[in-house]
């Protein structure tokens, strides 16, 4: 079954300072994959996706992320933090065709705190 | 503007009692999605749909129940049968199962 791991459950920066969560999956063939924020009492808002083509994905807010196959990540990079970054961000891992499942598969999400 | 409604915001359950949590799309979308969000657990999925009349049990499904009679509603009810449903409730859609999910802004379900 496809799984993904975000090990990183709580990371402080200081704004300004550049950030990368992390983010690992498990799926057989290529994924689609996700990144999504949540702002506290929120719906998720998509960040970037990644479905094929150029491994370097740019989303929204100044994030990327980049695929990486050989270590089965996803990690998103922002180079330079606002304080308006602190947020709960979830990586996702699209429908798994094998399976029958189609839905999308979260991670446990990372909470990052930004420091003034 | 399109966009996935939810409602209400804040939801009461007494012992004993079933509800139902709202969630309504205009975006046209086929796929409609239920999560439940507790804390440091991310998002698990309650139960999805990919058409109207027709939906399938995701990883928690025990004591929900849902319907999908109209394309753009996907009513989620909480039955007395769930005996911890206390938790941050998120409805989302998508074109199909790979796209990216568009979410509601949830709704928050507590025990009386």
């Amino acid at each position: 079954a496809q799984s993904v791991t975000q090990p990183d459950i709580h990371i402080t920066v200081s704004e300004g300072a550049s950030l990368e969560l992390r983010c690992n999956y498990s799926y057989g063939a290529t994924p689609y994959l996700f990144w999504y924020v949540q702002s506290p009492g929120q719906g998720l808002q998509l960040l970037l996706k990644y479905f094929s083509g150029d491994t370097l994905v740019q989303g929204i807010k100044g994030f990327e992320a980049e695929f990486k196959r050989s270590q089965s990540s996803f990690n998103l990079r922002k180079p330079s933090v606002h304080w308006s970054d602190a947020a709960e961000y979830f990586c996702a891992v699209g429908a798994q065709k094998d399976t029958g499942r189609r839905a999308l598969t979260f991670g446990s999400g990372t909470r990052l705190q930004v420091q003034p | 503007d399109g966009g996935i409604t939810q409602s209400p915001k804040y939801l009461f359950r007494k012992e004993g009692q079933n509800v139902t949590l709202s969630c309504e799309q205009n975006l046209n979308h086929d796929a409609m999605y239920w999560y439940r969000q507790d804390p440091g657990q991310g998002l698990r999925l309650i139960y999805y749909s990919q058409i109207v009349n027709d939906f399938q049990k995701g990883d928690i499904a025990e004591g929900y129940s849902v319907s999908r009679e109209k394309k753009e509603s996907f009513p989620l009810t909480v039955t007395s049968a769930q005996k911890n449903p206390t938790a941050f409730y998120l409805c989302a859609s998508s074109r199909d199962g790979n796209q990216p999910q568009h979410f509601g802004d949830g709704t928050r379900l507590s025990i009386l």
